[in-house]
């Protein structure tokens, strides 16, 4: 069955450092992944995602995942976080049978 | 164009009434979704509508329903609420049914049953 991981629920991180949250899955073909950013009392936004090709992809905001797939991973970083990053991050895959599969989410916290 | 809109943004229910939330999809958009997101739990697929059709459906007991109109604007109704349907319902759009086709999300309603 399909499923999405994402072992951080909840991530601190100074304003300036580097930062990446990890998302596995778990899917039988090539999965169509995503991440999205949820502000509080917002709904979810696209960061980016990734169907094929180059395996490091760009997203809004400066941040970029990498798609590992030895690894079943889709890690999302960012060189340099900013204050406004705090927020709850989702990684999602996309599966046949057209439905999607979300992640728990992990809570960021930018310290100043 | 438009973001996906929700209305309304926030509810308050008592235990056994029923509620109707709605979500009206980005202009050209024939795909909406609806989520179920609590603390902890992360979103919960409540079910999917293309072109006025129920195509898939997660695992809420039947309390939950929904329809979408012909102009893709989309419903959904619990009835006789419980205090653990508390959470924020997000509506999502997409243009088709792909699994590449990006979901946007709207503000979501946020539902308290007391």
């Amino acid at each position: 069955a399909q499923s999405v991981t994402q072992p951080d629920i909840h991530i601190t991180v100074s304003e300036g450092a580097s930062l990446e949250l990890r998302c596995n899955y778990s899917y039988g073909a090539t999965p169509y992944l995503f991440w999205y950013v949820q502000s509080p009392g917002q709904g979810l936004q696209l960061l980016l995602k990734y169907f094929s090709g180059d395996t490091l992809v760009q997203g809004i905001k400066g941040f970029e995942a990498e798609f590992k797939r030895s690894q079943s991973s889709f890690n999302l970083r960012k060189p340099s976080v900013h204050w406004s990053d705090a927020a709850e991050y989702f990684c999602a895959v996309g599966a046949t049978g057209n439905q999607f599969y979300f992640g728990t989410g992990t809570s960021l916290t930018v310290i100043p | 164009k438009a973001g996906v809109t929700q209305t309304p943004r926030y509810l308050i229910k008592t235990r056994g009434q029923q509620v109707t939330l709605s979500c009206s999809p980005i202009s050209g958009h024939r795909s909406v979704s609806w989520y179920q997101q609590t603390p902890g739990q992360g979103l919960q697929f409540l079910f999917e509508y293309f072109s006025e059709t129920q195509r898939n459906k997660g695992n809420f007991p039947g309390r939950f329903s929904g329809r979408q109109f012909s102009n893709s604007r989309s419903e959904m109704n619990v009835s006789t609420l419980e205090l653990g349907d508390s959470a924020l319902y997000l509506c999502a759009s997409r243009p088709g049914q792909g699994a590449r086709d990006t979901q946007y999300f709207g503000p979501g309603t946020r539902l308290t049953v007391l």
